[in-house]
């Protein structure tokens, strides 16, 4: 079955560690993206990429990273320089802009 | 900043009835606009869409309105079920001046009464 996966679907980690999230697709999408959602504040842009090897800052890149070296992957790494790591990340893919972009189950961080 | 904008957080509405989400927008230059519908502690999952050159799409309970002069798009669901209890999420892109990603709202938590 064709879809997008996120694993694991809970993290819990020590402040100043840094953690990567995985986010899988096999839809043969070019885009993907991340996204983070907190209560109250919808979901908030953080990276996007369109083709491999290239990615932008989204609203709220700062203490973040990823990486598109393929197609189907793009991870992103929670750095300690992110202030307050503990929320739901979401992770999407498509193949154009203006169609809807397919979500993962999420990853539920917590850092303790 | 908030460029779409979903003013209430929450809405119940008794079964069958017809339920109304709203989503409000600032930038003219978004012109597709989506709604997604998301359970707890899963991804969301798209519902409906629709282009600025209509005002109106339908697709089965789902109805979704466009009002590009008040920047105002709505989402009908009638009759509303149980299973229609979810946060709903509008969203907004603007394709046509390259930029290249969807802008949320902050949602709005939709209860069906039994």
């Amino acid at each position: 079955d064709g879809g997008i996966t996120q694993s694991p679907k809970y993290l819990f980690r020590k402040e100043g560690q840094n953690v990567t999230l995985s986010c899988e697709q096999n839809l043969n999408h070019d885009a993907m993206y991340w996204y983070r959602q907190d209560p109250g504040q919808g979901l908030r842009l953080i990276y996007y990429s369109q083709i491999v090897n290239d990615f932008q800052k989204g609203d709220i890149a700062e203490g973040y990273s990823v990486s598109r070296e393929k197609k189907e992957s793009f991870p992103l790494t929670v750095t300690s320089a992110q202030k307050n790591p503990t929320a739901f990340y979401l992770c999407a893919s498509g193949t154009d802009t203006n169609t809807e972009a397919f979500f993962g189950q999420g990853t539920r961080l917590t850092v303790v | 900043d908030q460029q779409v904008k979903q003013n209430s957080p929450s809405l119940s509405v008794q079964e069958g009835r017809i339920s109304i989400l709203n989503c409000d927008y600032t930038n003219s230059m978004f012109d597709y606009f989506l709604w997604y519908k998301k359970y707890p502690a899963e991804g969301p999952t798209f519902l409906i869409s629709i282009s600025s050159i209509k005002d109106k799409n339908e697709d089965g309970r789902f109805t979704v309105f466009l009002n590009k002069s008040a920047k105002h798009l709505s989402l009908h669901i009638v009759p509303s079920q149980p299973g229609d209890s979810a946060v709903y999420f509008c969203a907004a892109s603007s394709y046509n001046f390259g930029n290249e990603k969807l802008t949320f709202g902050t949602g709005t938590r939709l209860t069906i009464i039994p």
